[in-house]
């Protein structure tokens, strides 16, 4: 799987668009690019994935550059509860493994 | 969403005693599960895949006779540290994947956190 890249720790204003970056610049064509976070002492929650394509769900949206190269993480709308550690993954296809990273802790600001 | 869950959430036990941690998938079938492990402040280290009715898969350095996996059924894997030690203190968190495509979006537990004396 290739390797990612995100910052350590990003700070966001509450109400405000959190907006994480992530590198994965030796991406192949087939690997997918999930997002995942992880609230302090509790198990990583699923966000968002896609191929190549922008998607969008009710938790965030995920922009993926055309290149494919990197991608961002949108949460268009930061409460506090969205301070967690968000992990950037990008997962062959066919492999159900997880690799996680030291991810990018995002904390929210009153 | 899918729900996995995770019991106990944390125990606490004496050196040298086993502790089993169940893992279930509560509203879908599993035939994969996966543990991790995740020491404070670290990211979480897959330590093995738990294959419903056949032997688990461990990553390198993990210790097959430590860490016991057992996966009886499609909803229910369960992780046995036997003979602990204050170093198996960690936070232990399972998934499981949900649907038979393989791009699935994995679910995880809550985690269950042992602490050995």
């Amino acid at each position: 799987d290739a390797k990612t890249t995100q910052p350590t720790s990003m700070d966001c204003a509450e109400g405000r668009a959190a907006n994480l970056p992530c590198n994965h610049s030796t991406i192949s064509g087939n690997e997918y690019v999930y997002w995942y976070r992880q609230i302090h002492s509790q198990g990583p929650q699923y966000i968002i994935h896609g191929l190549k394509n922008n998607e969008t769900n009710e938790m965030a949206s995920l922009i993926i550059t055309e290149d494919r190269k990197s991608s961002t993480l949108i949460l268009p709308h930061a409460t506090l509860r969205d301070t967690a550690v968000y992990y950037c993954i990008v997962r062959f296809f066919g492999n159900e493994k997880l690799t996680f990273g030291t991810g990018t802790r995002l904390t929210i600001i009153p | 969403g899918a729900v996995v869950s995770q019991h106990p959430s944390w125990v606490i036990c004496k050196s040298g005693t086993s502790v089993k941690i169940e893992c279930r998938s509560l509203d879908f079938q599993a035939t994969t599960m996966f543990w991790y492990r995740q020491f404070p402040k670290q990211s979480l280290m897959l330590m093995a895949t738990s294959n419903e009715g056949s032997k688990a898969t461990y990553e390198q350095g993990v210790e097959k006779d430590k860490f016991l996996i057992n996966h009886a059924s499609l909803t229910l894997s369960t992780l046995t540290v036997t003979s602990a030690h204050p170093e198996d203190s960690s936070f232990y968190i399972c998934s499981a994947r949900l649907g038979t495509g393989l791009t699935g979006e994995l679910f995880f537990g809550e985690g269950s956190r042992l602490t050995v004396l």
